[in-house]
């Protein structure tokens, strides 16, 4: 199974911060990863897919990329409705697995 | 606007079966892959199982489900279902249906549409 980690599990952020977000593949999953943005009771909404395509009226202070195995979702101006929890999710081969999650909180 | 809105959930005891209903609109049902994917009550998401479009005819469990729980769906009723049984307290979360960016899951574009989830209980 392919193993997503995820870091930080928490982070603390002002409106207006730079924020990245890192998702680790134990194994080569080419560009078949997604990231989403969840708010508590929410369901989760799609951000970017196939590694770094911007979803269709996500916001383009959103950006993701990636280096190998390592897969970054990026936030270069924080603002106050991107405050909740993010994951990654890679669609390789099933077993389909997602990161631990990373909440971002207001400082 | 493709909708997705599941049914089913609730309180049930060890050891017990549920059935949870998916309805599909706004989008050719049969033609796409659809996927279950549930939340433990304040943790993280996990897959649950997917099927493919019915001219492929696959399905895909997780370990964690593999045996007790069925997916199935109903093209002429745009239904997407999964059936739960032997049920343990660890299943108890919310359950999302939902669907691919594109007709199939599996190296596809990310789940662009959810449905609002359904709440699996499952204690005495």
């Amino acid at each position: 199974d392919i193993q997503l980690t995820q870091s930080p599990s928490f982070l603390s952020a002002s409106v207006g911060d730079r924020v990245t977000i890192s998702c680790r593949a134990s194994q080569d999953i080419s560009s078949f990863l997604a990231w989403y943005q969840q708010k508590p009771g929410k369901a989760p909404k799609l951000l970017i897919y196939g590694a770094s395509t911007l979803q269709s009226g996500v916001p383009s202070r959103f950006s993701g990329s990636e280096s190998g195995t390592e897969f970054t979702l990026t936030i270069t101006s924080l603002q106050p409705e991107d405050f909740a929890t993010y994951y990654c999710q890679q669609f390789d081969s099933y077993p389909l697995t997602f990161g631990g999650g990373t909440k971002v909180e207001i400082k | 606007e493709v909708q997705l809105v599941e049914s089913g959930g609730g309180l049930v005891e060890p050891g017990g079966s549920l059935r949870l209903s998916c309805i599909g609109s706004a989008f050719t049902f049969s033609s796409y892959s659809m996927i279950w994917v549930r939340q433990t009550p304040g943790k993280g998401l996990d897959w649950v199982s997917s099927i493919s479009s019915s001219s492929w005819g696959r399905t895909y469990y997780a370990d964690s489900v593999k045996g007790r729980f069925t997916i199935s769906r109903d093209d002429a009723q745009n239904s997407l279902f999964l059936q739960l049984n032997s049920l343990r307290a660890e299943d108890t979360a919310v359950y999302y249906c939902a669907r691919g960016r594109q007709t199939s899951v599996l190296r596809g574009q990310g789940v662009g549409y959810w449905g609002q989830g359904t709440l699996v209980t499952v204690s005495s």
